[in-house]
């Protein structure tokens, strides 16, 4: 069964390096998103992405957020300058579109671990 | 905007036993979908059932079922017949029928199914 892959699984980085999370959703899905939790809170909206471009973003997507998608495979997420309060869970997830159904089929999620 | 709450950060049951995990949220929109999601440790997210806010039935996966109160604003979750199988992390969400907008997140519920 296809899946939602993630890497890496759990990165500690130093506040104010640069991450990028990968993410390769499910190869006919158009729609992709990120998501994050931090601990003992809500899962939360970051952005969502179809046709080479942002097509929502939250307001915890700020200028240090971006996505891409270079290769049409990958989906990365990068934080430019990470803080403390980013460390969290970050789930990537992607949905078909020809019917919209509202089912996201989610990865297993990258441990984000800022000091 | 849209808010879910899960009132129930941990719940334990009897493997065979029911149990019933607990979700309200909050809506001026009519047209909507509710969502349980399922996170078994270390493991990706997984939909468990889907519900759409115009069908008065309520939707019935298997052992999964839900109670889908529109006036209450309530969606409840039922798991009958519990297996060692079904301890995870328990999501609600809701999303919004029209365009691409994103799912909103309860806490989530930690259940474990005890031998």
């Amino acid at each position: 069964e296809p899946e939602v892959t993630q890497t890496p699984s759990h990165q500690v980085t130093q506040m104010g390096q640069e991450v990028i999370l990968r993410c390769v959703p499910i190869s006919n899905h158009l729609y992709f998103y990120w998501y994050r939790q931090i601990l003992g809170q809500k899962v939360e909206f970051l952005v969502s992405f179809y046709n080479n471009e942002i097509s929502e973003k939250s307001e915890i997507f700020d200028d240090q957020f971006s996505v891409e998608r270079p290769d049409g495979s990958n989906f990365t997420l990068k934080i430019r300058s990470t803080k403390l309060e980013d460390s969290a869970m970050y789930f990537c997830a992607s949905s078909e579109r020809r019917e919209y159904t509202g089912e996201l089929f989610f990865g297993e999620g990258s441990r984000l671990t800022v000091l | 905007a849209q808010t879910v709450t899960q009132s129930q950060p941990e719940m334990s049951v009897q493997e065979a036993e029911t149990v019933t995990l607990s979700c309200t949220y909050d809506t001026s929109e009519n047209n909507y979908y509710l969502f349980w999601y399922k996170q078994p440790p270390s493991r990706q997210m997984i939909l468990v059932i889907r519900q759409e806010a115009y069908k008065q039935q309520n939707a019935t996966e298997n052992r999964f079922s839900v109670n889908f109160q529109k006036a209450a604003k309530s969606f409840s979750l039922k798991i009958s017949d519990s297996q060692l199988g079904d301890t995870a992390m328990y999501f609600c969400a809701f999303m919004l029928r029209s365009g691409n907008t994103p799912l909103v997140f309860g806490k989530g519920t930690r259940l474990s199914v005890i031998a």
